[in-house]
């Protein structure tokens, strides 16, 4: 299996930030990676696709980038309902795999 | 927008079978899309189980093989899981999500169901 490792596990900080997320592949995945936020109880919302392409209706303030092994997901200017937990995701093979994640907390 | 809803009994007996049901509102339950089971132990981070196709095929999660069966009824846009032999370890949310062929993102998922095992 692919591991997936997130860091940091958690981040403080506050509005108005810039944060850096990094996820890191323990093999070649090209640009196969995946960015979600979830909020406790809810449903995982997916945030950038194939490294760093941003979905539909998700803000500009989130970006990604990276390529082969190493990824990176930042945040430009952090807003209060950017504080959720954050996950990194594999889909270059089975099984897919997803970080064991990073809660950014205020 | 699509839209997923898991349905399943909230409660499963230690030994017993887990099964859960995913209706899936549109069309795109027959596109070039794979329907996946996710779960979440409380606490804890994300696990896939596996996925299948329209047309029945399916890749699943080693680590779960022996267990899971996952499969598709095309008229209903339904698809299920089935886990057998469940313990406490599998007490989890369980979503099931659409992941996109090309680039293989989960783009749409469901709110979530929470099975609890225990006796």
């Amino acid at each position: 299996d692919i591991q997936m490792t997130q860091s940091p596990s958690s981040l403080s900080a506050s509005v108005g930030d810039r944060v850096t997320i990094t996820c890191r592949a323990s093999q070649y995945i090209s640009t196969y990676l995946n960015w979600y936020q979830q909020y406790p109880g809810k449903a995982p919302k997916l945030l950038i696709y194939a490294a760093s392409t941003l979905q539909s209706g998700v803000p500009s303030r989130f970006s990604g980038s990276g390529s082969e092994t190493d990824f990176t997901l930042s945040i430009s200017s952090l807003q209060a309902d950017d504080f959720a937990t954050y996950y990194c995701q594999q889909s270059y093979t089975v099984p897919r795999t997803f970080g064991r994640g990073t809660k950014l907390e205020i | 927008q699509v839209q997923l809803q898991e349905s399943g009994p909230g409660l499963v007996k230690p030994s017993g079978t887990l099964s859960l049901a995913c209706v899936v509102s549109d069309d795109s339950f027959r596109s070039d899309n794979w329907w996946s089971w996710v779960r979440q132990p409380p606490g804890r981070g994300l696990e896939w189980i596996g996925e299948i196709f329209h047309n029945g095929n399916t890749n699943h999660n080693p680590s779960l093989e022996k267990r899971v069966t996952i499969s598709v009824d095309n008229p209903t846009n339904q698809f299920s899981l089935r886990l057998t032999s469940v313990t406490a370890a599998d007490t989890a949310v369980y979503f099931c999500a659409r992941r996109m062929p090309r680039y293989g993102h989960f783009d749409s998922w469901g709110p979530g169901t929470l099975v609890t095992v225990s006796s």
